[in-house]
């Protein structure tokens, strides 16, 4: 296991366009977090699911984005109309259970020109 | 509300220095604090956790709850020190981490 990863590493998209990433946890892992960074800033919590159930969502996330992980495995992030300002890196970590040690993604960076 | 203050962005020092990385944080709870790391080209990574009371690469970090802080040490900084350092708060059933707005460490030769 390689660890947390992540596809694409880079999109570039139109504003208006939709946008969907994917995140890939460590296999064993039953909780996975979704974060977004923007340039001077730490990474903000957007929202996590504990095996296939979203559990909380930060109010960052507007009805246009969409988080999924339908068999508790991977998880994709759906971004709908976007926006320069979605312009971010998008950060996926996962852990063995809460409070436990969060292993993050790579990252996928977002331009929305 | 849960809140990390991070007061500086860069730190700049010779190798052998020390350093002490400030991080405050702001919370009603029970918190559990972290120190995590980005070297260069490289993903996010946990340097260490108040609960463990580890050294990791010779860095060190107590929580002082009356001044709700959580400062990174090290007595003697090495240029593969060089990083971004973020201090992040959790706590509570969701175990989200709450992240300040991280600081680059510089260690010159």
């Amino acid at each position: 296991d390689t660890g947390v990863s992540q596809d694409p590493r880079h999109k570039i998209t139109k504003r208006g366009q939709n946008v969907t990433f994917r995140c890939d946890p460590i296999s064993e892992h039953n909780r996975l977090y979704w974060y977004r960074q923007t340039l001077g800033q730490g990474p903000e919590f957007l929202t996590y699911f504990q095996n296939e159930a979203q559990l909380e969502k930060s109010r960052l996330l507007s009805d246009r984005f969409s988080a999924e992980r339908p068999k508790g495995s991977f998880s994709t992030l759906e971004i709908q109309r976007t926006e320069q300002g979605d312009s971010a890196m998008y950060l996926c970590a996962s852990s063995l259970g809460g409070g436990l040690e969060q292993y993050f993604g790579p990252g996928t960076r977002l331009t929305v020109t | 509300a849960q809140r990390v203050t991070q007061p500086e962005k860069l730190l700049s020092v010779f190798k052998g220095a020390p350093v002490e990385l400030k991080c405050n944080y702001s919370y009603s709870g029970s918190p559990e604090l972290f120190w995590y790391v980005q070297y260069s080209r490289q993903r996010l990574q946990l340097l260490l956790r108040h609960i463990s009371r580890e050294s990791i690469k010779g860095f060190t970090a107590d929580l002082n709850k009356g001044e709700t802080s959580f400062h990174l040490k090290k007595p003697f900084a090495q240029e593969e020190d060089s990083a971004m350092y973020y201090c992040a708060l959790g706590g509570g059933a969701n175990s989200k981490l709450t992240f300040g707005k991280g600081i680059t460490l510089s260690v010159r030769p």
